[in-house]
């Protein structure tokens, strides 16, 4: 069936480098996507969000990348930090009514 | 800033007894969500509610889930018989308008615990 998922269940990154984490969906028609942080014991945080009519989202050290002809989603972080360390989902926006369906999560663990 | 509150942050019951988790959503938010996630696993949608009534839900959620707006500011996710694979984590979501823009943001959650 329709699906996203991440390619890597954890990133090892030293601190102060650069982290990418991938996300591979199959649902062509999706057209919007979002990158979600969770922090051990919290809710899933709102990161940053693209809309399939772009290619590339910027935010505060966060970027997201979409390239629709391989159905594949990526975020970067700039200057990885130790607060950045947490689980990292995408999510496609799967239907009119705002439902969310996600992939598997990248367990980030950023080390000094 | 507005959050989405969820009580209680951890629930433990016995197997066969209902439970409710309960939610306020931002205040002026329309659409409500609920997800859960087992230990280690993805989230996975439950069901979302706007205008007091379901407008999707999925194959997790049979008739022994419930969900209700009961005043205007809570939104309350009922198990009536509780088994021991309904163990999770349980967030709430809201987002304000409709269309894919809007975000959805999630409460901290509520763990459940079946024993």
């Amino acid at each position: 069936g329709e699906s996203v998922g991440l390619h890597l269940p954890t990133l090892s990154v030293q601190e102060g480098d650069n982290s990418i984490i991938n996300c591979a969906y199959s649902n062509s028609a999706s057209d919007y996507f979002i990158w979600y942080k969770q922090e051990s014991g919290k809710g899933p945080q709102f990161i940053i969000d693209i809309r399939s009519n772009m290619d590339k989202r910027q935010g505060q050290r966060v970027t997201v990348l979409l390239n629709k002809t391989v159905k594949h989603l990526s975020l970067q972080i700039a200057a990885t930090q130790p607060g950045d360390s947490a689980v990292y989902f995408c999510a496609e926006n799967a239907d009119s009514w705002g439902k969310l369906q996600f992939g598997a999560g990248t367990q980030v663990v950023v080390t000094p | 800033e507005p959050e989405v509150t969820q009580t209680p942050s951890h629930q433990v019951t016995q197997m066969g007894q209902e439970v409710i988790l309960r939610c306020v959503p931002i205040s002026n938010h329309l659409y409500f969500y609920w997800y859960r996630q087992i230990l280690g696993q993805k989230v996975e949608f439950l069901v979302s509610f706007y205008n007091n009534e379901i407008s999707e839900k999925s194959e997790i959620f049979d008739d022994q889930f419930s969900v209700e707006r009961p005043d205007g500011s809570n939104f309350t996710l009922k198990i009536r018989s509780t088994k021991l694979e309904d163990s999770a984590m349980y967030f709430c979501a809201s987002k304000s308008g409709g269309g894919a823009k809007n975000i959805q943001y999630f409460g901290a959650g509520t763990r459940l615990s079946v024993l």
